[in-house]
């Protein structure tokens, strides 16, 4: 079975804080991608990263980051010196090889930036 | 080009209606996906097509949803006698591959539908 676990479901943080979130996913399959999006209030899901099982190089664009980290099955999420447009819901997600293509999404976490 | 494109917006029905939600996915994009979001939660995969078959069905709940793209582009996801519980975002996706691709899917802003 694959699942994707996002624990925390709201976090508030005041601008320019650094913030975490996390992601945690259970899959059987040896090749897998993960996937991050966010959804604003607007509600339209756009995409931010995408990693497959073989690279666990993390990466960085901007003030965001990525912590992918096979040996504990994570692949957090670190907004740097978050901004009020930053708040939103985020999304993980996982696809399987052998899935027909589906995302597996985690529940979400929604961060709120307060200025 | 145009993202995906979902109508109507908004769809206000009764229990036991028909309904029909539209996905006008990136032209050129072979797979489409549906997913259904309820409120706090996580899209949930319904179906997936490739080109103009359905490759995947088994997210739909039951038998009174229904799905087409008879020509490869547009789909039609179709809700036979609403229930109160089909109450939610129908987000459509799409993607230039399907299985086996890496690729990202592309979201429209969904279709929310609300069952009196």
């Amino acid at each position: 079975a694959q699942k994707v676990t996002q624990a925390q479901t709201e976090i508030s943080v005041v601008e320019k804080e650094d913030v975490t979130l996390d992601c945690v996913y259970e899959t059987r399959d040896t090749t897998y991608y993960l996937f991050w999006y966010k959804q604003p209030p607007s509600g339209e899901l756009v995409f931010l990263i995408r990693r497959n099982s073989f690279d666990e190089q993390n990466e960085i664009s901007g003030r965001y980051s990525w912590n992918f980290q096979k040996s504990t099955s994570s692949f957090n999420f670190t907004i740097t010196a978050s901004q009020v447009v930053d708040s939103a819901v985020y999304f993980c997600a996982l696809r399987g090889r052998g899935s027909q293509g589906n995302l597996i999404f985690g529940k979400g976490t929604k961060l709120s930036v307060k200025p | 080009g145009a993202g995906v494109s979902q109508t109507p917006s908004n769809k206000v029905t009764e229990k036991g209606k028909y309904v029909e939600l539209r996905c006008d996915p990136i032209s050129g994009h072979t797979a489409l996906y549906w997913y259904r979001q309820s409120l706090g939660q996580g899209p949930e995969f319904l179906i997936y097509f490739q080109g103009t078959g359905a490759a995947d069905d088994s997210g739909l709940p039951n038998d009174r949803f229904f799905a087409v793209r008879p020509e490869g582009s547009v789909s039609t996801l179709k809700i036979q006698r609403t229930e109160r519980g089909d109450s939610a975002v129908y987000l459509c996706a799409s993607s230039p591959a399907g299985t086996g691709g890496f690729n990202e899917q592309f979201f429209g802003p969904g279709t929310r539908l609300t069952v009196l």
